[in-house]
């Protein structure tokens, strides 16, 4: 069964540096998202990007964040300079071509994000 | 989006049926019903989606009724692996969404 994959798994990093979080999503879909999740919080969604551009951001995708889609497998989240309250698990997924399917979005493990 | 409101928690052992309902009054024409799980440490994962009556797949089932205003996950038989979160969401069907998650409902499977 295809899945969504990310890397790395866990990233530890200092507060005010950058970071690219790297998602592959399923290879057929055309919609592309992240969320994150603050340990012992609900998932958040953070940003849909659909047909090379970004679809919907929510409040916390502000300036500090950007997605890409560099080749045609790869989705990454880039945060410029990480904050404290930056840490969090991170998940990637990836909805199919359109109506139902583009409502069941598969999601990746996460990655788990740890600013110092 | 519609709101959802589900329990907090259930208490289940191995072996019993568990029901998970959720209400959605202001469900819209165009919604469907989507549940999710998740495990610690893990991503949502998608159990099932439905629009009206009676969904089933090899993992659980999905009951709406006629108004649509609620729906029923029902888990047969669960192990000790069904303890998780189970999420209700409701979306439309304009190409994408953006899935709302809610706290959801923390199932915890006993011997």
């Amino acid at each position: 069964e295809p899945e969504v994959t990310q890397t790395p798994s866990h990233q530890v990093t200092q507060m005010g540096q950058e970071v690219i979080l790297r998602c592959v999503p399923i290879s057929n879909h055309l919609y592309f998202y992240w969320y994150r999740q603050i340990l012992g919080q609900k998932v958040e969604f953070l940003v849909s990007f659909y047909n090379n551009e970004i679809s919907e951001k929510s409040e916390i995708f502000d300036d500090q964040f950007s997605v890409e889609r560099p080749d045609g497998s790869n989705f990454t989240l880039k945060i410029r300079s990480t904050k404290l309250e930056d840490s969090a698990m991170y998940f990637c997924a990836s909805g199919g071509t359109s109506g139902i399917e583009a409502d069941t979005q598969y999601f990746g493990p996460g990655t788990r994000l740890t600013v110092l | 989006l519609a709101k959802t409101t589900q329990p907090i928690s259930m208490d289940s052992y191995e072996g019993q049926e568990v029901n998970i309902t959720c209400s959605h009054n202001n469900i819209a024409t165009n919604d469907y019903i989507t549940w999710y799980q998740q495990f610690p440490s893990q991503g949502p994962r998608f159990i099932i989606q439905g629009y009206k009556t009676k969904v089933t797949n090899e993992v659980a089932s999905l009951f709406i009724p006629a108004d649509r205003k609620s729906s029923t996950l029902s888990l047969p038989r669960v192990s000790l692996s069904d303890t998780a979160v189970y999420y209700c969401l409701v979306g439309d069907d304009s190409g994408y969404s953006t899935l709302t998650f809610g706290k959801g409902t923390m199932l915890l499977v006993s011997p």
